[in-house]
């Protein structure tokens, strides 16, 4: 079965370097998204992308926060300027187009970033 | 928005016995709903998805039940077994094309076995 890919599985970075996080998502979907998951708290929206451009954010994605889908098949985020809280899961998600009813989005088993 | 809730925070089962996973939203315009799994270090996993054009729909062991009138959703999963230990998450989005998901908090289940 098809997999939303993200590498690398645990980042380390001391806090105000730049991180780009990487994700491959299924092949035939079209609309991208970032989660993160601070430790034992609940998953959390950050950003949507369509069409090469963002189509909603959250407040958590300030202007230190980008993304980009570079080529024909990976998604980053980037994150200018890390601080600590930005430790954190980072999940990326893939959907199908969304005229097909209950298409749900699917999830790749997300990067640990740590910040030092 | 939306907001999406859970009743219990944890849920311990005995193997072979079923599971209730219980939900509570607030947005009355949501129209689909959807229940993903959590295993530890991994990313949230697609179960079960349910349309508010229904009440009932059931998967392989598995089985949503949607109440609009209490704004209610429930995951039941038959025979329970070690591998369902994970964190329970319900999801609600409108009709939107590109909606996000708003997770709660997570129900984690444990089964003894």
């Amino acid at each position: 079965e098809p997999e939303v890919t993200q590498t690398p599985s645990h980042q380390v970075t001391q806090m105000g370097q730049e991180v780009i996080l990487r994700c491959v998502p299924i092949s035939n979907h079209l609309y991208f998204y970032w989660y993160r998951q601070i430790l034992g708290q609940k998953v959390e929206f950050l950003v949507s992308f369509y069409n090469n451009e963002i189509s909603e954010k959250s407040e958590i994605f300030d202007d230190q926060f980008s993304v980009e889908r570079p080529d024909g098949s990976n998604f980053t985020l980037k994150i200018r300027s890390t601080k600590l809280e930005d430790s954190a899961m980072y999940f990326c998600a893939s959907r199908v187009e969304a005229d097909l009813p209950g298409q749900p989005q699917h999830f790749g088993d997300g990067t640990r970033l740590s910040i030092l | 928005g939306e907001s999406v809730g859970l009743h219990l925070p944890t849920l311990s089962v005995q193997e072979g016995d079923n599971s209730i996973i219980n939900c509570a939203y607030s947005n009355s315009a949501s129209d689909y709903f959807i229940w993903y799994k959590q295993e530890s270090g991994k990313g949230p996993q697609f179960i079960i998805d349910i349309r508010s054009n229904m009440d009932k729909r059931q998967g392989q062991r598995v089985t949503v039940l949607l109440n609009k009138t209490v704004k209610h959703l429930s995951l039941q999963i038959a025979a329970t077994q070690p591998g369902d230990s994970a964190v329970y998450f319900c999801a609600g989005v409108t009709g939107r094309r590109n909606t996000p998901l708003v997770f709660g908090k997570g129900t984690r289940l444990s089964v003894i076995a």
